[in-house]
């Protein structure tokens, strides 16, 4: 079993639509935990991280569930500049300061 | 400015040649990473330092090497052992903190024919 794993992609929505991305991990013992956006052959950029208690960016809203181990990411209100790869990020499992990225999860937002 | 810089942006090797891939950073940071990311794919781990002279394995570290002589620099060496190494790799930095963000270099693209 990977380490993390992330909904398969595309997703391709309207501009306006809400979308939302999941992401498990497998180990109980990570500590932090984060959103990536990577434009087309570009480094990834942090996007937001995501805390226990929920957190709100504008249109994007993370979530954590320890007892179920993912996390997920709500994207309202989609816009063409939001198309983009999403990974998620999850550091301090298996090993301190080890940072484990998922798949990624390509998202298509159309006119 | 304070950044993490990868050079080449892309290279272009023989088989059968090693080649080393530079990481430099100026942002003050312990924690060191390389990735590698396939086309379509997601970032995969090779290797990771936390502090200058200590580094480990990541899940592909086979046919990879590393060095942490010093704070600001991690070369990674993709050697002849490494039977596909034609990739994007990635290099990032981040306080040694878990619950703080990694920067990243604008990667290196590596074509080996």
């Amino acid at each position: 079993r990977k380490e993390v794993e992330q909904d398969p992609g595309p997703f391709n929505v309207p501009e306006g639509a809400t979308v939302a991305f999941n992401c498990t991990y497998s180990n109980s013992a990570s500590q932090s935990f984060f959103w990536y956006r990577q434009d087309c052959r570009k480094e990834p950029k942090l996007l937001m991280s995501v805390y226990s208690s929920g957190n709100e960016d504008g249109r994007f809203t993370a979530q954590l569930n320890r007892a179920s181990q993912y996390i997920s990411l709500l994207i309202r209100d989609s816009k063409l500049s939001d198309s983009a790869t999403y990974l998620c990020a999850v550091n301090g499992g298996g090993g301190y300061n080890k940072l484990i990225f998922g798949a990624g999860t390509r998202l298509a937002v159309h006119p | 400015d304070g950044g993490i810089t990868q050079s080449p942006k892309y290279l272009f090797r023989k088989e059968g040649q090693n080649v080393t891939l530079s990481c430099e950073q100026n942002l003050n940071h312990d924690a060191m990473y390389w990735y590698r990311q396939d086309p379509g794919q997601g970032l995969r781990l090779i290797y990771y330092s936390q502090i200058v002279n200590d580094f480990q394995k990541g899940d592909i570290a086979e046919g990879y090497s590393v060095s942490r002589e010093k704070k600001e620099s991690f070369p990674l060496t993709v050697t002849s052992a490494q039977k596909n190494p034609t990739a994007f790799y990635l290099c990032a930095s981040k306080k040694t903190e878990t619950n703080t963000e990694a920067f990243f270099g604008q990667g290196t693209r590596l074509t080996v024919v």
